[in-house]
């Protein structure tokens, strides 16, 4: 069963234009997400977060929003940069059987910045 | 990646052998986990723990254990190496997330069971 969906593999972008990605979750739980970045042969790097208390975070050209309605949220990268072609998993966490150790993660979005 | 150590990065085991993965964090964490990393599937937990002494299993912890005797160290031993555990695996160390901190990742140690 899975709680966090990342329904596109793949996501092609001009540089310069904005990327959204998109990630679904089923569990209303959930009260904490996080977006992760990750280059090939490498550990994923955090990007940016946001509390289920809020519903939206910013952090220079990443935005995240959170829709608790809908279960849903999106990264935002505007503009978008070539250097930001990687994977981008989202995350979720539990707040009673969930801690900083058990991340809940999403299958990733490949990203492609072209010139 | 700054601060959590994972070792082996590359490793081809024969189908029963044993092995461990090291992992040290140098950030004086209380939460550390291991993931693997299969194609198409995201990452898993495979094991975690809130702190020394204390471990837990996660969603896929069958052939696989775990100690933690100490906070800096979290070593994920395979008992009898199978073809179906070749995959990536990445430790993760981590505070509280609600104090605002997060959570590092280990830069990946790539397993190949034959």
């Amino acid at each position: 069963d899975q709680q966090v969906k990342q329904n596109s593999p793949s996501l092609s972008v001009q540089e310069g234009r904005i990327s959204i990605l998109n990630c679904d979750y089923t569990n209303s739980m959930f009260d904490y997400f996080l977006w992760y970045k990750k280059y090939p042969a490498e550990g994923p790097t955090f990007l940016i977060s946001i509390s289920s208390i809020k519903d939206k975070n910013e952090d220079g050209r990443f935005t995240v929003f959170l829709n608790k309605s809908a279960k849903h949220l999106s990264l935002h990268i505007v503009p978008s940069q070539p250097g930001d072609s990687a994977v981008y998993f989202c995350a979720a966490i539990h707040p009673f059987t969930g801690t900083a150790s058990k991340l809940t993660f999403g299958t990733g979005t490949r990203l492609q910045v072209t010139l | 990646n700054a601060g959590v150590t994972q070792t082996p990065k590359f490793q081809v085991l024969k189908t029963g052998q044993s092995m461990t993965l090291q992992c040290a964090q140098d950030m004086n964490h209380e939460y550390m986990s291991w993931y693997r990393q299969d194609p198409g599937m995201g990452l898993r937990l495979i094991h975690y723990s809130v702190g020394a002494g204390i471990t837990d299993q996660g969603e896929v912890p069958n052939g696989y254990n775990v100690s933690r005797s100490t906070t800096e160290d979290f070593p994920l031993r395979l008992l009898s190496a199978a073809p179906s555990q070749t995959s990536v695996y990445f430790c993760a160390s981590g505070q509280r997330l609600h104090s605002g901190n997060t959570i590092y990742f280990g830069e990946g140690s790539w397993l190949t069971v034959v």
